[in-house]
């Protein structure tokens, strides 16, 4: 499978702990972005990355997200000392340079903060 | 202002209904236009590109308005298989794509 992957699908954890998700791309596409996604509403833009430079991060990302791709090939995803608001599914895309459109997204991984 | 709006829903049609959705957008910078089609528990996935000419793929017509900022989506003769939810999506040059809330439509036998 050349698509999207992404681990873990499911993470649950107490609140004040600390979660990393991992994401790795289709091997020719230079950008790689992490989107969150709660129930009912659409994807919202976390960071994104051209090859390993972050180029861009939501101003509602808090401090405690921090996001890598220290190759240019897979990336991960932070989430410091964990709030309950912080459960979500967390989707990574990617997608070739120039700007094709179509980003192709991961199954997501899904966390749960009790 | 949200940057990108979708109409509230959920459509609820029977199958052959025709059924439009709108979006609006806040950038004007905004220079590429997309819907994408969402499956309950599933990731996103391309629809089709909106172009400013408005462009036709079938049964799916997406029309583009950039003096109103509005986008749409014209689904004809509907199926039970186009039940999703339809996420409205901009882009401005070198920066992410902004995604809308989305829609659902349920299309019933």
């Amino acid at each position: 499978d050349t698509g999207v992957s992404q681990d873990p699908r499911h993470k649950i954890t107490k609140r004040g702990q600390n979660v990393t998700f991992r994401c790795d791309p289709i091997s020719e596409h230079n950008r790689l972005y992490w989107y969150r996604q709660t129930l009912g509403q659409g994807p919202e833009f976390l960071t994104y990355f051209q090859n390993e430079a972050q180029l861009e991060k939501s101003r509602l990302l808090s401090d405690r997200f921090s996001a890598e791709r220290p190759k240019g090939s897979f990336s991960t995803l932070e989430i410091q000392r964990t709030e309950q608001g912080d459960s979500a599914m967390y989707l990574c895309a990617s997608r070739r340079q120039p700007n094709t459109g179509e980003l192709f997204f991961g199954e997501g991984s899904r966390l749960t903060v009790l | 202002r949200k940057e990108v709006e979708q109409d509230p829903g959920p459509f609820n049609v029977p199958e052959g209904a025709t059924v439009a959705f709108n979006c609006t957008y806040s950038n004007s910078a905004s220079q590429s236009f997309f819907w994408y089609r969402q499956d309950c528990r599933k990731e996103p996935k391309l629809l089709m590109s909106v172009y400013s000419s408005g462009n036709e793929d079938g049964r799916f017509t997406a029309q583009l308005n950039r003096a109103s900022q509005y986008i749409s989506l014209l689904i004809r003769d509907s199926k039970l298989s186009d039940s999703a939810t339809y996420l409205c999506v901009v882009n401005e040059a070198g920066t992410a794509l902004i995604f809308g809330k989305g829609t659902t439509l349920s299309v019933s036998s």
